[in-house]
């Protein structure tokens, strides 16, 4: 089965700075897809990013970047530039096989310092 | 305007009262599915469907029912509720002809308290 690891419970940055979320993953599938979802405080699920598994290339969003790393099964989001409006729950979700369901980590808190 | 809704949004309720929680999507989409937030757990699938009258287990299924007599309707069904399954309750969609895109469209959530 799969699973998605975020081994950050709770993570801060100034605003202004760059801070990094981690995530590594578990799957024998070669062909799959990996999301970081942004939960604010109004628990609406937002997807900031995603990154299909056959692409080498890291996904970018403005601020947002990812480093996937697929041998290591590694899949980082790193905000630039934070603001206040970043701070919300982040969760790193694994989507692959035949039942397109997603598989979510436990979320990484991200508190934005004024 | 493309959504995924949820009704209702908040729940307070008793040990053993039969409810419905609703979801619509008005996207075409042949894939929903249900999840469930706890904290500390992070979002755990449900039940989900592939089309009408095609349902499967998810990863969390006891205590729940589904039904997809609709393509765009896909209600969760809880027939005896115990306070374990007070929790955030997210449906999604998708489209299963979308190529290599895969994102699922999430609704705004139900907050189910049992008591």
């Amino acid at each position: 089965a799969q699973t998605v690891t975020q081994s950050q419970p709770e993570m801060s940055v100034q605003e202004a700075e760059t801070v990094t979320l981690s995530c590594t993953y578990d799957t024998s599938e070669s062909d799959y897809y990996l999301f970081w979802y942004k939960q604010p405080p109004s628990r609406q699920m937002i997807l900031v990013i995603r990154q299909e598994a056959y692409k080498q290339q890291n996904a970018t969003e403005n601020r947002f970047s990812v480093n996937f790393q697929k041998a290591a099964k590694s899949f980082s989001l790193k905000i630039s530039d934070s603001q206040l409006g970043d701070a919300a729950m982040y969760f790193c979700a694994y989507s692959g096989g035949s039942n397109y369901k997603l598989t979510f980590g436990k979320g990484t808190l991200l508190t934005v310092n004024p | 305007e493309a959504q995924v809704t949820q009704n209702p949004r908040y729940l307070i309720t008793v040990t053993g009262k039969k409810l419905t929680v609703t979801c619509s999507q008005n996207m075409n989409h042949e894939y929903m599915s249900w999840y469930r937030q706890d904290p500390g757990l992070g979002l755990r699938q449900i039940y989900y469907s592939m089309n009408v009258e095609v349902t499967d287990k998810g990863d969390v299924p006891e205590g729940y029912k589904v039904s997809r007599k609709e393509k765009r309707n896909f209600p969760l069904i809880l027939e005896s509720p115990s306070p374990n399954q007070t929790s955030l309750y997210f449906c999604a969609s998708r489209p299963l002809d979308s190529g290599k895109v895969d994102t699922q469209y999430f609704g705004p959530g139900t907050r189910l308290t049992v008591l």
